[in-house]
This record gives C-alpha cells, structure tokens and sequence, in this order.
C-alpha cells in the first residue's frame, strides 16, 4: 500500500539556518504530494502542495518540488524563523482505485522543528 | 469562515463509559474523515464518509462506530472507550471536486481514558 517515510526528528535550529526535511513515498500512479504543519496545540494545516511531477509547491517562504524520480518531495526554506518551530507532515493522497481509497491521506510520522533565537 | 469544528476539545473519561466526538464543517464537503494521531506513529486514518449515509473504515477503526445523517456532521462514537484509545484524535474534510485538494482539519480532541 501507500507509504510515506520522513526523516527522523527533532531538529533543531537556529534562527536564518537552512532547512531541509526529506520525505519520500511509495504509491502507485501518480499522487497528489502535501506538506501539512501542526502548530503547539492546533490542528493540520495545509502548508503546500503539488499534483504532478516536477511541480513546485510553495508558501510563506517554503518549497518543495515533487520529483517522480527519486519518489521525493522535500520540505525546504531558506532562513527559518522562531515562528516556523512546529511538527511538519508530509503526505501523500493516492491515485489508484475509485471511491474512498482515492481520496484517503496517507501521511509520515512528522518531524518536529524547533528554531532557537 | 470555513472551517471544521470539533468538540469537546478535552476530554477524560473512564473505561467502558460511551463518549461521542461531534464534528461539523460549513463547507458542504462531501468527503469527511477521523484520523488519530499517537507519538511515533503519525496519523492514522480510523473511518471516512463519502457522503450522506456512505461510510467506511479505514485503516484503525477497531472501536469506533461513526455515522453520516447529514451532510455537514460526522461524529465518532466509542461504545466502551479503553485506555488504548487515549489519543489526539482528528476530523477532517475535503470536497470531492476541484481537481487534488487536501483536507482541512478540525483543532483536534484530546482523549484520555482511564
């Protein structure tokens, strides 16, 4: 079935670092790929997304870029802040099938940042 | 504003003790789901609705009964709650139109049963 694999966390950083949070997947066809964040004490919420390969999903500063070929979607940003410190969820939605199964999320366990000041 | 609204958002309760979980969206999606979410593991899809009166399990729903009356609501019953379904639980929803959109999820409720 459907599977999603991220890096292990937590990570921590300090404030202006590089980010990357790998994440890679395996489905048949061709998902749709998220990166949902969780906040301290809130729900998911979706941060970006792409549908296709080699679209490039991004917001509030943070990309990803589905490659097909490597089964990747990583979470990237430039200059993270103190404010970007939650739980970061990749997930898939898959293709295959009809009904419920295609539109069920499959997500990773998470990976929890913390930026320091 | 459109949202999903979950309640309670805290609960503890005894073993064996029926609860239901209520869930409401305003967004007159078609598709609406549980997951729970436990440390280590993610989270994990319990039952989904395709629409009124379709339901179906996914992939924990040992436990759980859930019901679709109306469009808007979809809560989640435990009949006799076990300490092993102490958990963050989550409603979410999607509209099954527009192309690969993901869910929006409710604020969650936090479940402990002793």
């Amino acid at each position: 079935g459907d599977s999603v694999t991220q890096m292990e966390g937590p990570v921590t950083l300090s404030e202006e670092a590089f980010l990357t949070i790998n994440c890679t997947y395996t489905a048949t066809g061709y998902p749709s790929l998220f990166w949902y964040v969780q906040y301290p004490g809130e729900g998911l919420q979706l941060l970006l997304k792409a549908t296709k390969a080699d679209d490039k999903g991004s917001n509030k500063g943070f990309e990803a870029t589905y490659r097909k070929e490597t089964t990747s979607f990583h979470l990237e940003k430039g200059s993270v802040q103190v404010s970007d410190s939650a739980v970061y969820f990749c997930a898939l939605r898959g293709s295959k099938g009809g009904g419920g199964s295609n539109y069920k999320l499959t997500f990773g366990k998470g990976t929890l940042l913390t930026v320091n000041p | 504003e459109a949202q999903v609204t979950q309640n309670p958002r805290y609960l503890i309760t005894v073993t064996g003790k029926k609860l239901t979980v209520t869930c409401s969206q305003n967004m007159n999606h078609e598709y609406m789901s549980w997951y729970r979410q436990d440390p280590g593991l993610g989270l994990r899809q319990i039952y989904y609705s395709m629409n009124v009166e379709v339901t179906d399990k996914g992939d924990v729903p040992e436990g759980y009964k859930v019901s679709r009356k109306e469009k808007r609501n979809f809560p989640l019953i435990l009949e006799s709650p076990s300490p092993n379904q102490t958990s963050l639980y989550f409603c979410a929803s999607s509209s099954l139109s527009g192309g690969a959109g993901g869910y929006t999820f409710g604020s969650g409720t936090r479940l402990t049963v002793v």
